[in-house]
């Protein structure tokens, strides 16, 4: 079992709509959960830093995690089309660096 | 963000020749590099983790004869992929964290290498 799955299948929604992803790690000890925007031909760039469990909220991006279900979540509000990227989620124990990374969701916003 | 530099962005070479790629952070120092690959479909899989002026730490499963890393200075580290093979063909990619267990980790762009 991997440590972490994220159903890479691709998204595509209307401008406005909700974008909803998650993910699901098996790594109890895991303590820190991000998600990254990659936009084609970049580098991951952090978009969401959450530490335990509960709901942070930045702007129209909520990450909500569930440790005790061990599964995390990444809500887009007002979805624009400037948002089409890969969000990867990623976790790990001690901090924002060695990371466990999920495969990564394609998201396509359509004006 | 702080900017981290990887170079290059693409590269092909033959089967049996050693690649370079360079990792640079440009507006900090970066006390630890992390090495990534990722194979078309798979997520980012962590290859080692490299300190400055230290030996670098590899993941179970990487050879670390095979992937030679080279962390010289605080912004400097490089990955060589020796007597490369079609199989070692990946995205690799950097990230470079500054001093302390939880500070952000910003990434390169990423090197595509494509071994012919």
């Amino acid at each position: 079992q991997k440590e972490v799955e994220q159903d890479p299948g691709p998204l595509s929604v209307p401008e406005g709509a909700i974008v909803s992803l998650n993910c699901t790690y098996s790594n109890s000890a895991f303590q820190y959960f991000m998600w990254y925007r990659q936009y084609s031909r970049k580098g991951p760039e952090l978009l969401m830093y959450t530490y335990s469990s509960g709901n942070k909220e930045d702007g129209r991006f909520t990450a909500q995690v569930d440790k005790s279900s061990k599964y995390i979540s990444l809500f887009i509000r007002d979805s624009q089309p400037s948002d089409s990227a890969t969000y990867l989620c990623a976790m790990s124990i001690y901090g924002n660096n060695r990371l466990a990374f999920g495969k990564g969701n394609q998201v396509v916003v359509i004006p | 963000g702080a900017v981290v530099s990887q170079h290059p962005s693409w590269v092909i070479c033959k089967s049996g020749t050693s690649v370079k790629i360079e990792c640079r952070s440009l507006d900090f120092q970066a006390t630890t590099m992390f090495w990534y690959r990722q194979f078309p479909k798979q997520s980012l899989m962590l290859m080692a983790t490299s300190n400055e002026g230290s030996k670098a730490t590899y993941e179970q499963g990487v050879e670390k004869d095979k992937f030679l890393i080279n962390h010289a200075s605080l912004t400097l580290s490089t990955l060589t992929v020796t007597s490369a093979h079609p199989e070692d063909s990946s995205f690799y990619i950097c990230s470079a964290a500054g001093q302390g267990k939880n500070t952000e980790a910003f990434f390169g762009q990423g090197t595509r290498l494509t071994v012919v």
